[in-house]
């Protein structure tokens, strides 16, 4: 079956850094999604990788291992607005998004 | 408007009514699709469609059904609630259905069945 695992939960203090784990076992891979979403709305993208390694967005960067199934999402210099649940979606060989239940983060000041 | 809408915002529904879940986009995008969230589960797919006059299956397709007569629009009709169709119901769309495509979302419509 295809299976999308991340923690339930995490908090963290504001300025910190905080890493979100995303393992996966899918039909196929055709790239990993995080998705950002604030309570009461809707996801919004975040970052994608399809190849191995690391990619930086600003305060925000993505990690794939697609041999250990595995990805993470780190954030630096939290902040107050970076309390939101974050998604891990992977996509099949059929192109379709296989959702994760999401990593619910919690910035204390 | 630019983005995805979505009608209604919410909406109380009783068991046995009909009820048809609206979704417009103006981006022009060929791949529509529809999902349900719930609380401890993932986004889950319900139908999608990769371009106009084309419907698919998703995940959980039962007591759902999808048109798609035009680019823009791409309802979602509940034929007969049931209380296990209450949720939160995401409309998204991407450029093409294809590889590294990003789905932009609209902002939901809440169901509540009764």
């Amino acid at each position: 079956g295809q299976n999308i695992d991340q923690p339930t939960e995490m908090t963290a203090t504001e300025g910190a850094i905080v890493q979100i784990n995303c393992t996966y076992q899918t039909s196929g891979f055709n790239g990993l999604f995080w998705y950002q979403q604030h309570a009461g709305e809707a996801p919004t993208f975040l970052s994608y990788n399809v190849l191995d390694g690391l990619e930086e967005k600003g305060r925000f960067s993505s990690f794939l291992s697609r041999s250990k199934g595995y990805s993470y999402l780190l954030l630096k210099e939290l902040q107050m607005k970076d309390s939101a649940s974050y998604l891990c979606a992977v996509q099949d060989s059929n192109y379709q998004l296989i959702w994760g239940a999401g990593t619910k983060l919690i910035i204390k000041p | 408007i630019a983005g995805i809408t979505q009608a209604p915002t919410s909406q109380i529904l009783a068991a046995g009514r009909r009820m048809t879940l609206r979704c417009t986009q103006d981006m022009r995008h060929n791949a529509m699709y529809w999902y349900r969230q719930d609380l401890g589960l993932g986004l889950r797919l319900i139908h999608y469609s990769n371009t106009a006059g084309t419907t698919g299956k998703g995940e959980v397709p039962d007591g759902y059904s999808v048109s798609r007569a035009n680019t823009d629009d791409f309802p979602l009709t509940l034929a007969s609630a049931v209380p296990s169709q209450t949720s939160v119901y995401f409309c998204a769309s991407s450029p093409i259905a294809g590889a590294q495509e990003t789905q932009y979302f609209g902002p939901g419509t809440r169901l509540l069945v009764l």
